[in-house]
């Protein structure tokens, strides 16, 4: 049952258009929302989050949209630059009462490539 | 940089031997994590500990063992490895920012099991 997830496997964009990459979850108890950027052959690099509290987060180019009622996000890159070409996960936060701890659920990934 | 240093880095290791990678953080996070990626199925948690000599299993467990003797070190043993345990593994600590724990990743340990 996967809890977090990014149903476009792959995306391709023009540099200096918009990308949009989404990412829907189902549990409700999900409370704080990231991106990570992951290179080839490198770890995984936070890239920006947002609170259950807010429904938009900015950081210079990137943007992350939440809608808690659609249990969507989505994150928007404007302008998309060839730099931009990785693969995006997606990743919801919960408090695990069971397991005494906050953990991360990632979704499968998003492979976004920005042609020049 | 999340002061995360993994070994090795690369490996390849024969069916039916014991593995164990090394994660080993200068930030004394009380919470690391074991994550193997693999495509088709993004990031997936092993094990994670929430301090000296507390481990806990993650989703995807069976077949690894942990140890955290030391704030600093986490270890990932395959007590015998197998070929569907070729993957990325990849350690994590879990940093509060904002209004959010962020976890983040080392550069990862990558496994070939022949």
């Amino acid at each position: 049952d996967q809890q977090v997830k990014q149903n476009s496997p792959s995306l391709s964009v023009q540099e200096g258009r918009i990308s949009i990459l989404n990412c829907d979850y189902t549990n409700s108890m999900f409370d704080y929302f990231l991106w990570y950027k992951k290179y080839p052959a490198e770890g995984p690099t936070f890239l920006i989050s947002i609170s259950s509290i807010k429904d938009k987060n900015e950081d210079g180019r990137f943007t992350v949209f939440l809608n808690k009622s659609a249990k969507h996000l989505s994150l928007h890159i404007v302008p998309s630059q060839p730099g931009d070409s990785a693969v995006y996960f997606c990743a919801a936060s919960g408090w695990i009462s069971g397991a005494g701890s906050y953990q991360l659920t990632f979704g499968k990934g998003t492979k976004l490539s920005v042609i020049p | 940089d999340a002061g995360i240093t993994q070994s090795p880095r690369h490996k390849v290791t024969e069916t039916g031997t014991p593995v164990t990678l090394r994660c080993h953080q200068t930030e004394n996070h009380r919470y690391m994590y074991w994550y193997r990626q693999d495509p088709g199925h993004g990031l997936r948690l092993i094990h994670y500990s929430y301090g000296v000599k507390d481990t806990d299993k993650g989703e995807v467990s069976d077949g690894y063992s942990v140890s955290r003797s030391k704030t600093e070190d986490f270890l990932l043993t395959l007590e015998s490895a197998t070929s569907s345990q070729t993957s990325v593994y990849f350690c994590a600590i879990s940093a509060r920012v904002d209004s959010g724990n962020t976890i983040y990743f080392g550069e990862g340990s990558w496994l070939t099991v022949v």
